[in-house]
């Protein structure tokens, strides 16, 4: 089945400093993947919809500025958080819809996550 | 009104009993439901998917779907610890695909199967 791999698993950085998650379809072409966050007991909420080779879309309410969005390819998908502060620390997860299923009713398939906690 | 919308829980039941978990929402054109079970710390990972009205069984999970109600439920039978998990209910709204293709999640209901 399809695998979307997401690294790093987990990240503790300093306030101010800027962070890098990857996001990866490991078998299969994504030309969209999007990109969720997650506060303790709350609901996944998404936040933009990458798009390979163009710009992303983001939800209302997410700054464009700081969580910077790359799609350069159809394998990888990237979420800098720049200038990162403790009201950042949340749970990110990327997801992907592709591969041989791929149809207009086909799941999404989700990463990992990656947990960041900013000190 | 929320979009989904799910009872937070805890829900508890005995090993072997049948769990019920319902979600509500509130497009009518949504087309389709997905159940997710997402453990501790860890990623949504797909349990069911439903578009047509009716039941679709798979395994001891069977996902029910009335649009005109506007309700999906799952139902997990012979119910075992190892399902102790929060159960998202996801909805797509859009009737388009490609890029506007967007889940919408509800807040999740938490079950413990009691051994």
């Amino acid at each position: 089945g399809a695998v979307v791999s997401q690294h790093p698993s987990w990240v503790i950085c300093k306030s101010g400093t800027s962070v890098k998650i990857e996001c990866r379809s490991l078998d299969f072409q994504a030309t969209t993947m999007f990109w969720y966050r997650q506060f303790p007991k709350q609901s996944l909420m998404l936040m933009a919809t990458s798009n390979e080779g163009s710009k992303a879309t983001y939800e209302q309410g997410v700054e464009k500025d700081k969580f910077l969005i790359n799609h350069a390819s159809l394998t990888l998908s990237t979420l800098t958080v720049t200038s990162a502060h403790p009201e950042d620390s949340s749970f990110y997860i990327c997801s992907a819809r592709g591969g041989r299923e791929s149809s207009y009713n086909s799941p999404l398939h989700f990463g990992n996550g990656t947990r960041l906690t900013v000190t | 009104q929320k979009e989904v919308e799910q009872n937070s829980g805890p829900l508890s039941v005995p090993e072997g009993a049948i769990a019920s978990l319902n979600c509500t929402y509130s497009d009518r054109v949504s087309q389709s439901f997905f159940w997710y079970r997402q453990y501790s710390g860890k990623s949504p990972e797909l349990i069911m998917s439903i578009y047509s009205n009716g039941d679709k069984e798979d395994g001891r999970f069977t996902a029910q779907l009335n649009k005109a109600s506007q309700y999906v439920s799952l139902l997990i039978r012979d119910s075992q610890p190892s399902d102790s998990a929060t159960y998202l209910c996801a909805v797509r709204r859009s009737n388009s695909g490609g890029s506007n293709y967007k889940l919408t999640f509800g807040k999740g209901t938490l079950l413990t199967v009691n051994p």
